[in-house]
């Protein structure tokens, strides 16, 4: 089946202590992309990648990190976690060029709890 | 820089009724349109899109979509609402690079 993959689905941790949420998609897909969602905000961008090695700000990339080291995976890393990081998660994935037509595939999301 | 407004927080429906979510957006070039949906405690899940042509667009769940460019907008719409189809709507243009800018979303309530 076709898929993003998340985990954990859910997480509580205590600030400053790092932690990793992985991604994995098995469409072949280039692109990949993290968004945080927030009540009234909406879906926001953090970072993207359209391929391996090529990793780009998105619209609140602070506090983040990622890495585009195989093209099925794309982790989100937070260095030093904060309670302003407490939100809901989604990785997402797509072709690139003609392919976007068809949207983005989403993760089922990541509940994350920063205290 | 593009953007997308949603003016409704959320919409209230009877079931059976027909059922409308409003989307204005803002894009330079050629729009590329989408609606997601969103269920409780689950991702997003592709409803339709607009790329070119037709300006009403069929979806899945028996959704439709308008595209009007002179208003800049794409409403979803669906004749009959179901109470399945509470959740949470998304609209998202697409941008140079890939990019889909989602608005802050509409919650539809469909009640029996």
């Amino acid at each position: 089946e076709a898929q993003v993959t998340q985990n954990p689905r859910y997480l509580i941790t205590v600030t400053g202590k790092k932690l990793t949420v992985t991604c994995s998609q098995n469409m072949n897909h280039e692109y990949m992309s993290w968004y945080r969602q927030d009540p009234g905000l909406g879906l926001r961008q953090i970072y993207y990648s359209m391929n391996v090695e090529v990793t780009d700000k998105g619209d609140v990339p602070e506090g983040y990190k990622v890495s585009r080291k195989e093209k099925r995976n794309f982790p989100l890393i937070l260095e030093s976690p904060s309670p302003n990081q407490t939100s809901l998660y989604f990785c997402a994935s797509s072709l690139v060029g003609q392919g976007i037509n068809y949207g983005y595939t989403f993760g089922s999301g990541t509940r994350l709890t920063v205290v | 820089a593009q953007s997308v407004a949603q003016p409704e927080d959320q919409v209230n429906v009877a079931e059976g009724n027909p059922l409308t979510v409003k989307c204005t957006y803002s894009v330079s070039g050629n729009p590329y349109l989408f609606w997601y949906v969103q269920y409780p405690n689950r991702g997003l899940q592709f409803l339709l899109k607009y790329i070119t042509g037709d300006n009403l667009v069929k979806g899945s769940y028996g959704f439709e979509a308008e595209f009007n460019k002179s208003q800049t907008s794409f409403h979803l719409k669906k004749p009959s609402a179901l109470v399945s189809d509470s959740a949470l709507y998304f609209c998202a243009p697409r941008a140079a690079g890939n990019k889909l800018t989602f608005g802050g979303g509409t919650r539809v309530l469909v009640k029996p």
